[in-house]
């Protein structure tokens, strides 16, 4: 499968645990991102990056959320000290677009993490 | 801040009914603006995207768009439903130069056969 790949799939950590999430986007996408979505709502803005530079992160994420993307291939997203507000699934983007009348966001199946 | 907004949460229709999904943005300029799917067990999967010229976008599966600026809408359309169109749909937009993509909360669409 050469789609965008997520690890793990599903993860189950206690109150005031780090996680960390792995995405491996399609090869040769320079754009990728991270969303957050939970039942009934959208996907979320989190954070994203053109190669390994990261863009934006939303005003919306605490101190507690960090992303990198080191070599502008596979990016990584950490939370520390999970709280239960954060159980959500999280979705990963990439995209090889260079202008944004021909983005086309390629998503991962997502991390379902549950904070217990 | 570019955001959208859709205001059916959820929608249920019948075979053959027609559908309209309302989409709305907010950003004054140049946008970008996509309607993205997700069938159940699926990942999200681009339907079809307005980025300039003709105003009426046609997508996969005989799904429309139309882009009305006037009214900061992108409404998505479809003549004929099939059961197999259920899913849920969100409109997305970009907003002036290449930004971010932000996503509208979805509409969960059941069709009955």
């Amino acid at each position: 499968d050469t789609g965008v790949s997520q690890d793990p799939r599903h993860k189950i950590t206690k109150r005031g645990q780090n996680v960390t999430f792995r995405c491996d986007p399609i090869s040769e996408h320079n754009r990728l991102y991270w969303y957050r979505q939970t039942l009934g709502q959208g996907p979320e803005f989190l954070t994203y990056f053109q190669n390994e530079a990261q863009l934006e992160k939303s005003r919306l994420l605490s101190d507690r959320f960090s992303a990198e993307r080191p070599k502008g291939s596979f990016s990584t997203l950490e939370i520390q000290r999970t709280e239960q507000g954060d159980s959500a699934m999280y979705l990963c983007a990439s995209s090889l677009a260079q202008f944004a009348t021909n983005e086309k966001l390629f998503f991962g199946s997502g991390t379902q993490l549950s904070v217990l | 801040a570019q955001s959208v907004s859709q205001h059916n949460h959820h929608v249920i229709l019948s075979e053959a009914a027609s559908l309209e999904l309302g989409c709305n943005y907010s950003y004054g300029g140049t946008v970008n603006l996509f309607w993205y799917v997700q069938y159940p067990g699926q990942h999200l999967q681009l339907l079809l995207k307005y980025f300039s010229g003709d105003p009426l976008v046609k997508g996969i599966k005989g799904f429309e768009a139309e882009f009305i600026k006037s009214k900061f809408s992108f409404n998505l359309r479809k003549p004929s439903v099939q059961w197999s169109d259920t899913a849920e749909y969100f409109c997305a937009v970009i907003g002036g130069g290449y930004q971010k993509v932000t996503f509208g909360t979805g509409t969960k669409l059941q069709v009955i056969p």
